[in-house]
């Protein structure tokens, strides 16, 4: 079981704000990185997947960075959007076969 | 489309009551999964399969069978429901766990025990 640690757990943005949320998991073993975004009575749809040191994506609006000597990544969205509203998760994998989910970063977006 | 589907949807049972939830891809994924979310808990993993015939301990298999017969379907059994089994369960697929394949994930299935 890996320890993985999202934070804040919540927030609450105005629409138009930029924002941004952090995900810590062990850099050891480190294999890829994954991030979700869940939107409420919905499943988790796949945003990124990230497996090199410094890697950055983007889709739109949002984006991501990622640090594997330091075992961290962190989400953006810029401009944020009441559609934006949703729970974010990262998914880190190890050598294992398995992803280990965070508790979620759970944004709100106010109009 | 391509999609994973899972049945039912809400499901409320009494104790001790076998029950399976069924969960089916037509993307041809060899791996599938399941998970429970429980409130300030992260989704957590119950079993997973890397392949027809195949299946593995998650993180919390206490209570749970699973079965792959055949790539598309992986049931998720509850042979003696307990109230601590009460819980959102998503089913997810991906094309192989090499890292970098996204999972997929079904619609879930709220399921009470009481």
């Amino acid at each position: 079981i890996l320890n993985v640690e999202q934070s804040p757990q919540s927030l609450h943005v105005q629409e138009g704000d930029s924002t941004n949320f952090t995900c810590s998991f062990p850099s050891s073993n480190f294999y890829a990185l994954h991030w979700y975004r869940w939107e409420t009575a919905k499943s988790p749809e796949a945003l990124f997947v990230m497996t090199l040191n410094g890697d950055e994506k983007k889709k739109g609006r949002i984006s991501a960075t990622l640090n594997t000597k330091e075992g961290y990544s962190y989400l953006y969205i810029k401009g944020s959007q009441p559609e934006d509203s949703a729970t974010y998760l990262c998914a880190p994998r190890s050598g294992a076969n398995n992803l280990f989910f965070g508790t979620g970063t759970r944004l709100t977006v106010i109009p | 489309e391509a999609q994973v589907t899972q049945n039912p949807r809400y499901l409320i049972t009494v104790t001790g009551k076998k029950l399976t939830v069924t969960c089916s891809q037509n993307m041809n994924h060899e791996y599938m999964s399941w998970y429970r979310q429980d409130p300030g808990l992260g989704l957590r993993q119950i079993y997973y399969s890397m392949n027809v015939e195949v299946t593995d301990k998650g993180d919390v298999p206490e209570g749970y069978k699973v079965s792959r017969k055949e790539k598309r379907n992986f049931p998720l059994i509850l042979e003696s429901p307990s109230p601590n089994q009460t819980s959102l369960y998503f089913c997810a697929s991906s094309l192989w766990l090499a890292g970098t394949d996204t999972q997929y994930f079904g619609p879930g299935t709220r399921l009470t025990v009481l």
